[in-house]
């Protein structure tokens, strides 16, 4: 699976968009970047996918630059209730690993009053 | 119930015992994963089942733990001889089979959270 990087921590004030970038430079052509988030004591939750088109969901954006080595994801109107871990992942593509999601340390989005 | 289940919640052991932890997924779905998450980290990646079948198991998961899937619906991950290092939050997790663009990602259950005394 190709490494992702993230920063560890971002802050974003309440009602103002939050762009979390991820660094996927070793990603292979038909790898996806998946982003999800984990709130305190709950399970991960699925947020968006994409492969080399921008994505929007009612949740975010997904934008993947031109050459797939980055990402953004972008929650346009954040609230308080983003305050989360927020994962980026590439899925495995091939063999057994074909779908398996391998996740990183993430990036910590805190957003503030 | 639509959502992935998992069972108990929370599960103190004394360091040695057996414990067994239960996830029932989303029925459609014929893929379920198991991952274990310590505090400060990311979930890290067990094993993970084909209907019922096992198609990987991290080189981390010792021989003290086994993980079934015996009819290819729920799932129960079992840890021999528990100990201290075993306390964390073990995710379970299902999907359909990845077969191509349109293939969202996976549910994840609440966890079960594990310590060991």
């Amino acid at each position: 699976d190709a490494k992702t990087t993230q920063p560890p921590s971002m802050d974003c004030a309440e009602g103002r968009a939050a762009n979390l970038p991820c660094n996927h430079s070793t990603i292979s052509g038909n790898e996806y970047v998946y982003w999800y988030r984990q709130i305190h004591s709950q399970g991960p939750q699925y947020i968006i996918h994409g492969l080399k088109n921008n994505e929007t969901n009612e949740m975010a954006s997904l934008i993947i630059t031109e050459d797939r080595k980055s990402s953004t994801l972008i929650l346009p109107h954040a609230t308080l209730r983003d305050t989360a871990v927020y994962y980026c992942i590439v899925r495995g593509a091939g063999g057994t690993s074909y779908g398996k999601l391998t996740f990183g340390q993430g990036t910590i989005l805190t957003v503030h009053p | 119930d639509t959502g992935v289940s998992q069972n108990p919640r929370h599960k103190i052991t004394k360091r040695g015992q057996n414990v067994t932890f239960r996830c029932d997924p989303i029925s459609e779905h014929n893929r379920l994963y198991w991952y274990r998450q310590t505090l400060g980290q990311g979930p890290e990646f067990l094993t993970y089942f084909q209907n019922e079948a096992q198609l990987e198991k991290s080189r981390l998961l010792s021989d003290r733990f086994s993980a079934e899937r015996p009819k290819g619906s729920f799932s129960t991950l079992e840890i021999q001889r528990t100990e201290q290092g075993d306390s964390a939050m073990y995710l379970c997790a299902s999907s359909p089979l990845p077969t191509g663009p349109n293939t969202y990602g996976y549910t994840f259950g609440s966890g079960t959270r594990l310590t060991v005394v």
